[in-house]
């Protein structure tokens, strides 16, 4: 069974940075699997944030970036801001057969 | 301005039906593939269903399989979920997504990038 590990929680500081990662149960996540981000307040429905490892889509902050760290995906935000508290989703594409999987999800509280 | 708008969801009986419906609005929807992902309660996402832009490779993930079906009406610019045999595990919020746009001799990127506000689903007798 494939499983996408998220780390549970964050915090950031207002104005720090934080990088958030994204790993697979076995093997490493490379742009091969398409790692895409989602951000996600309560109540609400996802937003799309950056899609095929480092494109930040449309209307998305500049400070918002996506990268491969060593084995994992990630997504780093530089200078955060007090609505950046959300909920962060990676999302990989794993193939004909099991097609896409996402993360548990990060919550990130900015304090 | 691009719009998905999903209806169709409610309270349904454990073994009990529903179709869930989503009109999309603002983009034209023959191009595009379509996605169903859900949302159980305090949890986090999981994608359901996928179906081309031409109604081809529907997918659905295992633990529905068998249970739900995916379509598409490319005239009624609508896309669809039929549920059945539904339990008490497939209560979630159900989210319809547009897939980034790709085409013959354009890279597909994979990824979701429009969003429905969701129609709710609840299983329970």
């Amino acid at each position: 069974q494939t499983v996408v590990t998220q780390e549970p929680s964050f915090s950031v500081s207002p104005g720090g940075t934080v990088t958030l990662t994204c790993a697979l149960s076995s093997g490493s996540v490379s742009t091969s699997y398409y790692p895409s981000w989602y951000q996600q307040t309560p109540g609400q429905a996802p937003r799309t944030l950056i899609y095929s490892t480092n494109i930040r889509s449309s209307g998305v902050p500049d400070r918002f970036s996506g990268s491969i760290l060593g084995n994992k995906a990630a997504l780093t935000i530089t200078g955060a801001q007090a609505d950046d508290e959300s909920d962060y989703y990676c999302g990989l594409y794993m193939g004909s057969g099991i097609h896409w999987v996402f993360g548990g999800g990060t919550k990130l509280t900015v304090l | 301005e691009v719009q998905l708008v999903e209806s169709g969801g409610g309270l349904v009986q454990p073994g009990g039906s529903l179709r869930l419906s989503c009109a999309a609005s603002g983009f034209t929807f023959s191009n595009y593939a379509m996605h169903w992902v859900r949302q159980a309660p305090g949890k986090g996402l999981e994608h359901v269903s996928s179906i081309a832009s031409d109604g081809g490779s529907p997918y659905s993930v295992n633990s529905v399989k068998g249970r739900f079906t995916i379509s598409r009406d490319n005239y009624k610019n609508t896309l669809y979920l039929q549920m059945g045999s539904l339990r008490a595990e497939d209560m979630a919020v159900y989210y319809c997504a547009r897939e980034g746009y790709y085409a013959w001799g354009s890279p597909r990127y994979y990824y979701m990038d429009v969003w429905g506000k969701g129609t709710t689903v609840t299983v329970s007798s």
